[in-house]
């Protein structure tokens, strides 16, 4: 399996931009997790869905913080309008809740920065 | 949420060594992972260990649930092994909580 992908690995963007961060879990997961990571917070669980419907969204910052996941291989972290305080990597992660085990594997991030 | 606290927060640690890392948290669990994140900033899975004892190569890991705590072992420390290793627990969901980690910097 290919593991956990994200897109873009690098982004670069100015004040105001919309920015969107993509995703896809490992197939045959069925659980995906949003996390940001930052010197000042360390890593922070953003959101979850469990087949594909948000189940807890209490870690999204503010209402420019929006969260996809239009089918079980897909999802997206949007920010409008992006602030430089919101540089960050941000993760993806995917587990599996069929099997019972709920171990979770991590993309290799998006580098955000906001200037 | 539960509460978890990782010791030390640094270390050093001459090649050969041997380490001992350390997971505190507040409330039972059914997920506790330890992950190595590498100079590049990936997370790597080390072990998926929410009670026992598991080995991987010079890594092993423990875990005494009732008492709330996990245990890493890096044995013959290596260069490679320089990074910050987290330890993340869940109860329900495999939604992660992640400890602060601890910084180890293997010098040659």
């Amino acid at each position: 399996d290919a593991g956990v992908i994200q897109s873009p690995r690098h982004e670069v963007t100015e004040m105001g931009q919309e920015v969107t961060l993509r995703c896809k879990p490992i197939s045959g997961h069925n659980s995906l997790f949003w996390y940001r990571q930052t010197m000042m917070r360390g890593l922070e669980l953003l959101i979850y869905f469990n087949n594909n419907v948000p189940i807890d969204d209490s870690g999204m910052p503010e209402d420019r913080f929006s969260a996809k996941m239009p089918n079980a291989s897909f999802s997206t972290l949007k920010i409008q309008p992006s602030e430089p305080r919101d540089s960050a990597v941000y993760f993806c992660a995917s587990s599996s809740e069929r099997t019972g085990l709920t171990e979770a594997f991590f993309g290799q991030g998006t580098r955000l920065t906001v200037v | 949420g539960i509460q978890v606290e990782q010791s030390p927060p640094d270390l050093i640690l001459q090649e050969g060594a041997n380490s001992t890392l350390r997971c505190n948290f507040s409330d039972s669990v059914n997920n506790l992972q330890w992950f190595h994140q590498n100079p590049w900033g990936q997370l790597i899975n080390l072990f998926y260990i929410p009670s026992g004892t598991k080995q991987n190569g010079r890594l092993s890991a423990t875990t005494v649930a009732t008492e709330r705590y996990s245990l890493l072992y890096i044995s013959s420390s290596q260069t490679t092994d320089s990074g910050v290793y987290f330890c993340a627990v869940g109860a329900r969901w495999g939604k992660l909580q992640f400890g602060a980690g601890t910084q180890v910097v293997v010098t040659p």
